[in-house]
Parts: structure tokens; sequence; C-alpha cells
């Protein structure tokens, strides 16, 4: 079946350690988004790429990076420099261009303590 | 910037029954997107229905339709019929389509809770 995996589905840290989400895609697509979601704030881009070896900050980039070296893998570091890092982080995928549709994996669930 | 905004953070309805859940948007751009994501508990996001800017028709898939109105910048969703199944949180997008700001990204309203009363 094609679709978008993330994983751990929950995932716990403690303060001051780095920690990678992962995103995967077997549907072929060329660009994959990283979003954040947090209670009454909807789903806010924080990285995107549309295609291979390339990627772009999204609204909310401090304290995170990524990397594209696959065109299947957009996994997303949350370092200790993001000051608030407890959040659900959903990965997306969509064919360049296309207008019409994001596929959305699953999501994690970060919790720092 | 664009930027979605949705009032209302909690609905309900009774099952079988109509509801209608609010969204507008602010732009300078004349063509976009705009779309309403429904996510269940399962936190699984899903498409439930999307509108060209360009097409004045209002689109509807099955029990969902929007109304449309662009000069207002509203974008609203009909549930009839409601069902249990369709209790989750909405959420409305909007979606650049011209030029250097078509990143595919989507901008998100704040969401909005639908309990769906047997």
């Amino acid at each position: 079946d094609g679709g978008i995996t993330q994983s751990p589905k929950y995932l716990f840290r403690k303060e001051g350690q780095n920690v990678t989400l992962s995103c995967e895609q077997n549907l072929n697509h060329d660009a994959m988004y990283w979003y954040r979601q947090d209670p009454g704030q909807g789903l806010r881009l924080i990285y995107y790429s549309q295609i291979v070896n390339d990627f772009q900050k999204g609204d909310i980039a401090e304290g995170y990076s990524v990397s594209r070296e696959k065109k299947e893998s957009f996994p997303l570091t949350v370092t200790s420099a993001q000051k608030n890092p407890t959040a659900f982080y959903l990965c997306a995928s969509s064919i360049r261009d296309n207008p019409y549709e994001q596929y959305f994996g699953p999501g994690t669930r970060l919790t720092v303590t | 910037a664009q930027t979605v905004t949705q009032s209302q953070p909690e609905m309900s309805v009774q099952e079988a029954e109509t509801v209608t859940l609010s969204c507008t948007y602010d732009t300078s751009e004349s063509d976009y997107y705009l779309f309403w994501y429904k996510q269940p508990p399962s936190r699984q996001m899903i498409l439930v229905i999307r509108q060209e800017a360009y097409k004045q028709q209002n689109a509807t898939e099955n029990r969902f339709s929007v109304n449309f109105q662009k000069a207002a910048k509203s974008f609203s969703l009909k549930i009839s019929d409601s069902q249990l199944g369709d209790a989750a949180m909405y959420f409305c997008a909007y979606r650049t389509i011209h030029g250097s700001s078509n990143t595919g990204k989507l901008i998100f309203g704040q969401g909005t809770t639908l309990q769906v009363k047997p």
C-alpha cells in the first residue's frame, strides 16, 4: 500500500537532547512538508522540500533542521535550540505543482521534559 | 501574508442534522485554492473538500458542501445528515498557486472541534 509513514508514534526526550523524527513516503512524490500542531493553533509549516537535496524554511523553522538526501525520506531534527519542542508533528507529501492534495502521515507526538 | 481564521473553536450537532462551520481568510491574490481537512481522534488528516477560487460553483462531495463567497473571503463547510463518524476537528486551509509563492504549503486556520450527539 502506498502512503506516508512516520515513526515512532510517541517519542519522549529529555530537555537538551536533539531528536530526529522519521518521515518516509512511497508515493513517488517530489514535495514533502513538515508541520507542527499545537492546541488551538492549527498546523504551522516548519520546513518543506520540493526536490531532492533542496529544502526551504517555513514559518517556524528556528530550532529545527532537515535533510532530503532521498526522494522518499525527509527526516526532521528537533534541536536543543527549539524552546518549546513538545508538540504533534505531521509530515506530508504531494506531487510537485499539483495544487489539489497533500497526503499526510499519521504524525508523531513528541514530549520533551 | 495570507491568514485563515476559524472563529468557532467548538460546534455541536445532533445526529442527522445539518451543521455549518465557518472560515474566513485574508489574501491579496485573485487565484488560489481552499480546502477543508478533517482530523478525527486518530489525528490522521483527511481531505474533505477543495475549492478553486476561479470557479464560481460551490464544491460538493456527498454530504459535504461549501459556501464560497470570494468577495467576502468566506469559505464555510456544510455537513448534511451528520453522522457520528463526522465527529472530528475540522481545519480550513489556503494554498497559493502562482509565482514564487507557489511552494505548495498550506496555511491553516485554528480548527473547529465538531461534536455529534446521538
